[in-house]
């Protein structure tokens, strides 16, 4: 069975600053997806970032960018140039390729950004 | 920009009662999920659906949960007899292919008493 790793549950940094959130996984899959999404406090379940593991390259997205580790099973989310709005739990998940599309979860990161 | 909803976003109701939750899924989506966050857990997958069938469910999804999408637009998941543990955030779901971005609603809030 896979299962998902965060082990900071809660970071706090200031505007402006980067910050690293770590996510660890662990399958026998070759093939899958990695996730994060952010969840402010509206609740609402938001994708940050999506990787494939079948592609080297880590993924980026504006100030969001991934450091995919597959052979170590790390998948770490990078924000640049933080924002008040950033301030969210942050939850990384796995899913396996061609299989029933569910998302694993990690216990989530609360992530606050102060002025 | 399309997105999902849910209602209701509170629900309040006794033990051993039976509760709807309704999800509208976004229009030309075909994959349809319910996923659950106990207060200070994990979110936790509990069913998807595909093709108007369930394809795949967890342990927690066990005979009194059921899902319909009764009428091509909404998606609902019932609880037949409600238990204390429960209580979560329920989050309905949907993507167009089984491996693309799930869109997630904004959570039904169920607090069983």
């Amino acid at each position: 069975a896979q299962t998902v790793t965060q082990s900071q549950p809660e970071m706090s940094v200031q505007e402006a600053e980067t910050v690293t959130l770590s996510c660890t996984y662990d399958t026998s899959e070759n093939n899958y997806y990695l996730f994060w999404y952010k969840q402010p406090p509206s609740r609402q379940m938001i994708l940050v970032i999506r990787q494939e593991a079948y592609k080297q390259q880590n993924a980026t997205e504006n100030r969001f960018s991934v450091n995919f580790q597959k052979a170590a099973k790390s998948f770490s989310l990078k924000i640049s140039d933080s924002q008040l709005g950033d301030t969210a739990m942050y939850f990384c998940a796995f899913m396996k390729h061609g299989s029933n599309y569910q998302l694993i979860w990690g216990a989530g990161t609360k992530l606050i950004i102060k002025p | 920009e399309p997105e999902v909803t849910q209602t209701p976003s509170h629900q309040v109701t006794q033990m051993g009662q039976e509760v709807i939750l309704r999800c509208v899924p976004i229009s030309n989506h075909l994959y349809f999920y319910w996923y659950r966050q106990i207060l200070g857990q994990k979110v936790e997958f509990l069913v998807s659906f595909y093709n108007n069938e369930i394809s795949e469910k967890s342990e927690i999804f066990d005979d009194q949960f059921s899902v319909e999408r009764p009428d091509g637009s909404n998606f609902t998941l019932k609880i037949r007899s409600t238990k204390l543990e429960d209580s979560a955030m329920y989050f309905c779901a949907s993507s167009g292919a089984g491996e693309d971005e799930q869109y997630f609603g904004p959570g039904t809030r169920l607090t069983v008493t």
